[in-house]
């Protein structure tokens, strides 16, 4: 399997433009999660779906942030309108639903995605 | 309450020595998973070891070893033999089965290993 497939893998982009990040999971993961990693805050979860249903979106910052899991195979997280604040590498990953099992239970990331807001 | 802590910000260790990451832990799932992932300068996140709550002996992967001590809710991660491509971000990670399956990651420990 190719993995966690995310894009673009660095985005720049100037203040008040919508971002979409885009991210294919490991086929068979029925849970998406995405995070975001800032040096002043850390690996923040923003939201998690399974079977392409939002189970928790207590993360997303704020009315901003919208994400889709419009599929088994897709997901995106977008922007609008974006601010410097967003800048931060954006993670997807994805796992089985969990289990007594090191492939059940394990998480694998993308190599996510780096956002610059200008 | 934290759900995972790491106490040790950054970690100095010697190549070749082993080092201990430190890693307690919160839950009162009785069904859970532990994890630990290394973080490269590079940025990808890299899973290392996997722990289950039920499992019997203590996890190994190659040089990596998992130190759990359930009564204790710890997890700590042993690295032998330590390299230079060891340095690294390491964050522990905990998955709650019966409670929305959702992950838990500590705040992390850079390691660095001097030659």
């Amino acid at each position: 399997d190719a993995g966690v497939i995310q894009s673009p893998r660095h985005e720049v982009t100037e203040m008040g433009q919508e971002v979409t990040l885009r991210c294919k999971p490991i086929s068979g993961h029925d849970y998406l999660f995405w995070y975001r990693q800032t040096m002043m805050r850390g690996l923040e979860l923003l939201i998690y779906f399974n079977n392409n249903v939002p189970i928790d979106d207590s993360g997303m910052p704020e009315d901003r942030f919208s994400a889709k899991m419009p599929n088994a195979s897709f997901s995106t997280l977008k922007i609008q309108p974006s601010e410097p604040r967003d800048s931060a590498v954006y993670f997807c990953a994805s796992s089985l639903p969990g289990g007594a099992s090191h492939d059940g239970d394990t998480q694998y990331f993308g190599p996510g995605t780096r956002l610059t807001v200008l | 309450a934290q759900k995972i802590t790491q106490t040790q910000p950054g970690m100095f260790v010697q190549e070749k020595e082993a080092v201990t990451l430190d890693c307690t832990y919160d839950t009162s799932d009785p069904s859970y998973g532990l994890f630990w992932y290394k973080q490269p300068s590079s940025g990808e996140m890299i899973f290392l070891i996997y722990q289950g709550s039920y499992d019997q002996q203590n996890a190994t992967e190659g040089r990596y070893s998992l130190n759990f001590q359930k009564a204790r809710k710890s997890a700590n991660l042993v690295i032998s033999a330590s390299q230079l491509g060891d340095s690294a971000m390491y964050f522990c990670a905990m998955r709650e089965r019966n409670t929305g399956n959702q992950f838990y990651f500590g705040t992390g420990t850079s390691l660095t290993v001097i030659p």
